[in-house]
């Protein structure tokens, strides 16, 4: 079955780098996807990669994924405190509608 | 990019009245919504899909008696709650998929409590 896990918690200093780590078990997962979720909000889309790709970049953020150990990381370049929200990965398949998503992984910014 | 909205943003109701969530894609036609739900500090479940003109698809727990969904245009999905009961208190969040797309566009999430 579908199954999607992250670490609970992070947290870093204004200005680090964040990684945040995401591990699926699918292997037919076609595109993987990180999501933001303010406190009290929906989720936003920060970016996406394509089961076929290795990396992607897009400003701050860089993509990671390892497909033959079903690995997906998101990296956050000059961490800020804006940044602090819970992180989302999410997983879909060409053959299936659903997205299935990780547990989420809290990061706190400290100034 | 698309926006999805949601109507109302919270609502507190009495045990046993039904309530009415509304999600709308405003500027794209979403031929297919789903419906979340999500706990305090946990992760979205997925509760049912729902396509423009047909019955709802629910996953495996959900009762389709008590959560009606329905999607009468391409801009509108609505979710009932009925009887509601204080278990029901989550924070219910849809979205809506373009026709053909890869993208899922998440409206801003409606907070329910049930007293």
């Amino acid at each position: 079955g579908e199954d999607v896990e992250q670490s609970l918690f992070l947290s870093v200093r204004e200005g680090d780098s964040s990684v945040i780590n995401c591990t699926y078990t699918d292997s037919s997962s076609t595109y993987l996807y990180w999501y933001k979720q303010e406190p009290g909000a929906g989720l936003q889309l920060l970016t996406y990669i394509f089961s076929n790709m290795d990396m992607k970049q897009d400003q701050r953020l860089t993509v990671l994924l390892n497909k033959k150990d079903k690995h997906l990381s998101l990296r956050i370049a000059d961490t800020q405190t804006g940044d602090s929200a819970i992180y989302f990965c999410a997983e879909s398949q060409d053959s299936s509608y659903k997205l299935i998503f990780g547990s989420g992984t809290r990061l706190l910014v400290r100034p | 990019g698309a926006v999805v909205s949601q109507h109302p943003s919270w609502v507190i109701c009495k045990s046993g009245t039904s309530v009415k969530i509304e999600c709308r894609s405003l500027d794209f036609q979403a031929t297919t919504m789903f419906w979340y739900r999500q706990f305090p500090k946990q992760s979205l479940m997925l509760m049912a899909t729902s396509n423009e003109g047909s019955k709802a698809t629910y996953e495996q727990g959900v009762e389709k008696d008590k959560f009606l969904i329905n999607h009468a245009s391409l801009t509108l999905s609505t979710l009932t709650v009925t009887s509601a009961h204080p278990e029901d208190s989550s924070f219910y969040i849809c979205s809506a998929r373009l026709r053909q797309g890869l993208l899922w566009y998440f409206g801003p999430g409606t907070r329910l409590t049930v007293l």
